[in-house]
């Protein structure tokens, strides 16, 4: 059964960039599913910030789209997410889930636990 | 974008009733509908997909049912277990811009 585990600081200043990282791991393959980032802001809903396919493509949320970048490694079994130029309303627990390739198949699952990831001076 | 209202905010039911959840979508995405339960401190965990297929392990009390616009999540006989916040999803928008549902917090009367 596939795990994702999200890693990376818990605290980034204002104007600096977010980097965290997925491991897919437990008998998953980065292979042949695309992958996304989610976050979620305490006590808030759920908000789509992008995602990327096995074959190297991406599509980002098109209000982060300027400040998103993801990448894949495959040799690792990772996926990666920046952002740039954060601010505190970046402030928000991160989740990536796997999605499958075909786009009448993009539901989430399964999710990483999330981590959270505060911006702050 | 598709933005996805879910209605009641709140709901307040007692074990073993019956929970009527719904979703309604700013324009069509045909059957492409997820729904999720979160559990506080947790990430969401995939309940229906295709609207109203249950995803693995997914007890039969849940069932989605809707189409295009109108989507409603049912769990018939409420256990403990199920108080959590619920969120639907829609997967249809081209290009892809997946959207949530603001939540329904289904909670012990």
């Amino acid at each position: 059964q596939v795990q994702l585990q999200e890693s990376g600081p818990g605290l980034v200043k204002p104007s600096e960039t977010l980097s965290l990282t997925c491991t897919v791991s437990v008998g998953g393959t980065i292979s042949s599913y695309c992958w996304s980032w989610i976050r979620q802001p305490a006590g808030q809903g759920l908000e789509w910030i992008g995602l990327i396919c096995s074959s190297g493509n991406t599509i980002y949320n098109p209000s982060l789209e300027s400040r998103v970048g993801m990448s894949v490694d495959r040799s690792k079994n990772q996926f990666s997410l920046k952002l740039s130029s954060v601010t505190a309303a970046d402030t928000a627990v991160y989740f990536c889930a796997r999605q499958y390739s075909h786009r009448s198949e993009r539901w989430f699952d399964p999710w990483g636990p999330g981590t959270p990831v505060y911006v702050s001076s | 974008e598709i933005v996805m209202t879910q209605s009641p905010g709140t709901l307040s039911v007692s074990p073993g009733e019956r929970a009527t959840l719904s979703c309604r979508a700013s324009q069509s995405v045909s059957r492409n509908l997820a729904w999720y339960q979160q559990k506080p401190g947790q990430a969401p965990r995939l309940l229906i997909y295709g609207a109203s297929t249950r995803a693995t392990g997914i007890p039969a009390r849940f069932s989605g049912s809707g189409s295009g616009t109108e989507f409603t999540l049912t769990i018939s006989s409420l256990q403990s277990e199920d108080f959590a916040v619920y969120y639907c999803q829609q997967y249809n928008d081209w290009p892809p811009l997946y959207t949530f549902g603001q939540g329904t917090k289904l909670e012990i009367k």
